[in-house]
């Protein structure tokens, strides 16, 4: 089991551009989320998924779109890059939505200038 | 909501004991978590507790749950320079997404 890979680990983007996160995992998990982790914030929920076809905002949606096509699959989109969407991005998974242990994936470091 | 705080730094001696504490406001929060980050890595679940146990004991680690207060603490035994990480405590109810705290970055010095 690869558990959940994240892709890019870096990326650097100008204000207004656009790009996507990609999210996946192989353990047949419903639930998964993406957070974002800032200094002395702890991780705060974007979005999350409790299974492919559904998808809700967490705590900080505004300016990220997400889709659930497959159990797989979580991307996560930024629309138009914002320098206050510099952050350290994770992904994470569960078989469920409480109760159940999360697994997080190694993180994307995203810099907006 | 539910809201998890934690002191943002700590620093312990190599051999000494660490406590990392933890308050949440929601006393319905069923399962409490302590998740380590090591740098430039993702989070990794150390060990949990369901709100019906005062206390876990799971080799180095001790967990602690007063519910009165809604107070939870990690104590980590003999702590190690390895045990240099930030750790996050982190709550929910079934059903529901996680809250996660602030984290706490654990210093241990030589």
């Amino acid at each position: 089991n690869a558990g959940v890979t994240q892709t890019p680990k870096f990326q650097v983007l100008k204000t207004g551009q656009s790009m996507t996160l990609q999210c996946a995992q192989d353990m047949n998990h419903e639930y998964m989320s993406w957070y974002r982790q800032d200094p002395g914030m702890g991780l705060r929920l974007i979005h999350y998924s409790v299974g492919a076809g559904i998808t809700d905002q967490g705590e900080v949606p505004n300016g990220y779109n997400v889709s659930r096509s497959t159990t797989e699959d979580f991307p996560l989109r930024l629309l138009s890059a914002a320098p206050s969407q510099t952050s350290v991005y994770f992904c994470a998974s569960s078989p469920g939505a409480g109760g159940d242990e999360q697994f997080f994936g190694p993180g994307t470091r995203l810099t907006v200038l | 909501g539910e809201d998890v705080e934690q002191s943002l730094f700590l620093s312990v001696r190599e051999g000494d004991s660490s406590v990392i504490n933890c308050t949440y406001t929601d006393s319905s929060s069923t399962y409490l978590y302590w998740y380590k980050q090591e740098p430039g890595a993702g989070l990794q679940l150390l060990t949990y507790i369901f709100s019906n146990m005062d206390m876990k004991q799971d080799q180095r680690l001790t967990v602690l749950l007063n519910k009165k207060d809604k107070h939870l603490s990690l104590r980590i035994a003999d702590t190690q320079t390895g045990d240099s990480a930030i750790y996050f405590c982190a709550v929910n109810n079934y059903g529901q997404n996680f809250v996660f705290g602030p984290g706490t970055r654990l210093s241990v010095l030589p």
